[in-house]
C-alpha cells in the first residue's frame, strides 16, 4: 500500500516558469511533511517542510501548500532555473508505534527538468 | 559542523555474501535511520537506531540488521545477499529534539551480481 502518492512522475519547465509537484497521503497520523531534492549520485537534501497546522510555507523560491481536509500538499518552485533540475521527493513523517522518533515515508519522486 | 558521511561509496558483492555499510551521523545527532533506494524509486525505511537500540523497523526481513555505537555512528548489515538488494543505501541522522528533520548522507551504492 503506497501511503504517499506523488505526481507527476516527470516534469519539464522552461526557465523562469513555475514548477508544481503534488502529493497525497492516506495516513492521518502523519504530522510532518518535508520535501527533498536529490541530484544524481547524491543523497536527498532537505529542501523545505511543513506541519499540518499551517496552510502554506515559503522559503525563497520554494513554497509548500498544504490542504489538510483533502490530505494533499504540493511544492511550487517559482522562477525555475536549470540548476533546479533534479528529482524531488515528497515525504510524510509519523511517530513509529512504541518509539520516540520518526520515520519518513517517501513518494516515488518527480524528475524535474528546467530548460534554459 | 560535519554532515552525515557513509562508507564505502560503492560496493559490488556476489549473491549469498554478506555486507556491512557504515554511517557517521551529523555532529550532535543521536538518531540514525537507514533507507533503501532502488533505482527510480523513493527511499524506503529499513530501521532506525536511537540510544544504541533498534527503534522502529520497516518491511524488511531479519537478514537486514544494524548496530549503533556510543558515538552514534551506525552499521547496516545484510546477510545472504539477493539480486534485489542492489540499491542505494542511505543513512539519515536526526537531532535529539524529536527527530523529525532527517539529514541524509551521500549513500552507498550496492550492486549484487
Amino acid at each position: 500500500q503506497q501511503q504517499v502518492k506523488q505526481s507527476p512522475q516527470s516534469l519539464i519547465v522552461q526557465k523562469g516558469g513555475i514548477s508544481i509537484i503534488n502529493c497525497a497521503y492516506e495516513n492521518t497520523a502523519f504530522d510532518y511533511f518535508p520535501w527533498y531534492q536529490q541530484f544524481p549520485g547524491k543523497g536527498p537534501a532537505l529542501l523545505i517542510a511543513i506541519r499540518p497546522d499551517v496552510s502554506e510555507k515559503k522559503e525563497g523560491r520554494f513554497t509548500i501548500s498544504f490542504n489538510k481536509s483533502a490530505k494533499q500538499f504540493s511544492l511550487h518552485i517559482m522562477d525555475s532555473q536549470p540548476g533546479d533540475s533534479a528529482t524531488y521527493f515528497c515525504a510524510a513523517s509519523a511517530r513509529p508505534s512504541g518509539g520516540s522518533n520518526y520515520k519518513l515515508t517517501f513518494g516515488k519522486g518527480t524528475l524535474l527538468t528546467v530548460n534554459p | 559542523e560535519t554532515g552525515v558521511t557513509q562508507s564505502p561509496t560503492h560496493l559490488i558483492k556476489t549473491r549469498g555474501q554478506q555486507v556491512t555499510l557504515r554511517c557517521s551521523s551529523q555532529s550532535g545527532h543521536n538518531t540514525v535511520s537507514w533507507y533503501q533506494q532502488a533505482l527510480g524509486q523513493g527511499p524506503q525505511f529499513i530501521f532506525q537506531y536511537y540510544r544504541e537500540e533498534e527503534n522502529g523497523r520497516g518491511n524488511f526481513p531479519p537478514r537486514f540488521s544494524g548496530l549503533q555505537f556510543p558515538n552514534y555512528s551506525s552499521e547496516l548489515n545484510v546477510n545472504a545477499l539477493e539480486l534485489d538488494d542492489s540499491a542505494l543505501y542511505l543513512c539519515a541522522s536526526s537531532s535529539p529534539s524529536g527527530g523529525k528533520e532527517q539529514y541524509f548522507g551521500p549513500g552507498t551504492r550496492l550492486t549484487v551480481t
